[in-house]
């Protein structure tokens, strides 16, 4: 089963930063939060990871709170084309754990 | 494209065919997964090969045969299927499993398979 907790649904205006909170309370301090999404009827495609460290790349930011049970992904100027569904995962370190789990994730939709 | 080829993209197939589903990745990469993703449902994993062996099962039923010849290729076999299994099916590869070498796995477009 999926360990995290993500809205359904979310709007953002064109232009504008979309903020999409993830809940993960029972983490343990070998996992890792990774985020993906899925364009329609494509495969999921990579964002950004963490573990307890802020991370910016060309994508997105990942703002990990200091107990590490919640995250946000930011995406500092959303576009049409970032509507997807968008999906956070906890990872084990090492072990047979370590599979991509799926959870129901996020839809963002980014209106004109 | 990501570097994960999937063909075919489509696949309308009868209860009593056989098929096969390819995935081929150039990415150096020594894991490879099969998910399957039906309509409206999260992706679920079915399949999961590390170095050519296969780690893990998740209770995927046996007319669902995976076949992993090398690092680069895998393999769906498909037989006797139910109409219930039409989804999407994805592809993907990464480092090792117990690992987060390379940002995690990269997917392929995944081939949409309709059971008539």
């Amino acid at each position: 089963d999926a360990k995290t907790t993500q809205p359904p649904s979310m709007d953002c205006a064109e232009g504008r930063a979309a903020n999409l909170p993830c809940n993960h309370s029972t983490i343990s301090g070998n996992e890792y939060v990774y985020w993906y999404r899925q364009i329609h009827s494509q495969g999921p495609q990579y964002i950004i990871h963490g573990l307890k460290n802020n991370e910016t790349n060309e994508m997105a930011s990942l703002i990990i709170t200091e107990d590490r049970k919640s995250s946000t992904l930011i995406l500092p100027h959303a576009t049409l084309r970032d509507t997807a569904v968008y999906y956070c995962i906890v990872r084990d370190y090492g072990g047979s754990q370590g599979n991509l789990i799926f959870g129901k994730g996020t839809k963002l939709s980014v209106k004109p | 494209e990501t570097g994960v080829t999937q063909t075919p993209r489509h696949l309308v197939m009868g209860m009593t065919n056989k098929k096969s589903l390819k995935c081929e990745q150039h990415l150096g990469h020594n894991a490879m997964y099969w998910y399957k993703q039906s309509a409206k449902k999260p992706l679920e994993l079915m399949f999961v090969y590390n170095f050519k062996e296969q780690t893990e099962n998740n209770s995927v039923p046996s007319r669902f045969s995976p076949e992993c010849p090398n690092s680069s290729h895998l393999f769906l076999h498909l037989h006797t299927l139910q109409p219930e299994d039409s989804a999407l099916y994805l592809c993907a590869s990464s480092q090792p499993s117990w690992g987060h070498g390379n940002y995690g796995y990269t997917f392929g477009s995944g081939t949409r398979l309709t059971v008539v």
